[in-house]
């Protein structure tokens, strides 16, 4: 089972709102990663956190704020956001990170949460 | 020089063709390549990863690496219009954060 599952599927906010995202995995996977998708573009990294530390944060504004409660989940939690935030955004899961590459360091995507922000 | 290059395309192929998807990246000492398919709307869904010199077959679809040229392809034998959809190739860089980095994916397009 490679299932990684994303709530919600689609979400409108307006840019004094706060919400979350909710990704959850029950592989076992130690590694867990948020990006964002523009149209017509590859996802783009915002964090990573192996073994629930956060260990990358590509220079992501204030206004996204991640959490890993346990080694399941992971959080996206938003406020502030601004009209170009609205995007699909991506959760990922691996066996591990940061080791020497190889099938430990397979990511395995959700189905995403599709962003507008008005 | 882009990490790592896709033709965006489109790569228009008849129904029942060969599709040759191709990927090149800078980092010489890159370890692990993978292929995932992106449907319009839809999140990538993983297809084949290869790690070692030579080809890695699985169904339909053949991998090949080649690290002396810095080349990776995607062969889909007997393409069918289902297979149409964007094809993007990741790297995983050797030193640094070793985050995967993503080409920017081929649209392959196949004609009924």
């Amino acid at each position: 089972d490679t299932e990684v599952t994303q709530t919600p599927k689609h979400l409108v906010m307006g840019m004094t709102n706060k919400k979350s995202l909710k990704c959850e995995q029950h592989m076992g996977h130690r590694a867990m990663y948020w990006y964002k998708q523009k149209a017509k573009k590859p996802p783009e990294l915002m964090f990573v956190y192996s073994y629930e530390k956060l260990s990358i944060n590509e220079s992501v504004p204030s206004r996204f704020s991640p959490e890993c409660p346990n080694s399941s989940l992971l959080n996206l939690h938003l406020h502030a956001l601004q009209p170009e935030d609205s995007a699909l955004y991506l959760c990922a899961s691996s066996q591990d990170w940061g080791a020497s590459g190889g099938v430990q360091e397979t990511q395995y995507f959700g189905p995403g949460t599709r962003l507008l922000v008005l | 020089q882009k990490e790592v290059e896709q033709n965006s395309g489109p790569l228009s192929v008849p129904e029942g063709a060969i599709a040759s998807l191709n990927c090149t990246y800078s980092d010489r000492g890159s370890q692990s390549f993978f292929w995932y398919r992106q449907y319009s709307g839809k999140s990538p869904e993983l297809i084949m990863f290869i790690y070692s010199n030579g080809d890695k077959e699985d169904g339909r679809f053949t991998a090949q690496l080649n690290k002396a040229s810095q080349y990776v392809s995607l062969l889909i034998r007997d393409s069918q219009p289902s297979d149409s959809a964007t094809y993007l190739c990741a790297v995983r860089p050797s030193t640094g954060r070793r985050a995967l980095t993503f080409g920017s994916g081929t649209r392959l397009q196949v004609q009924p």
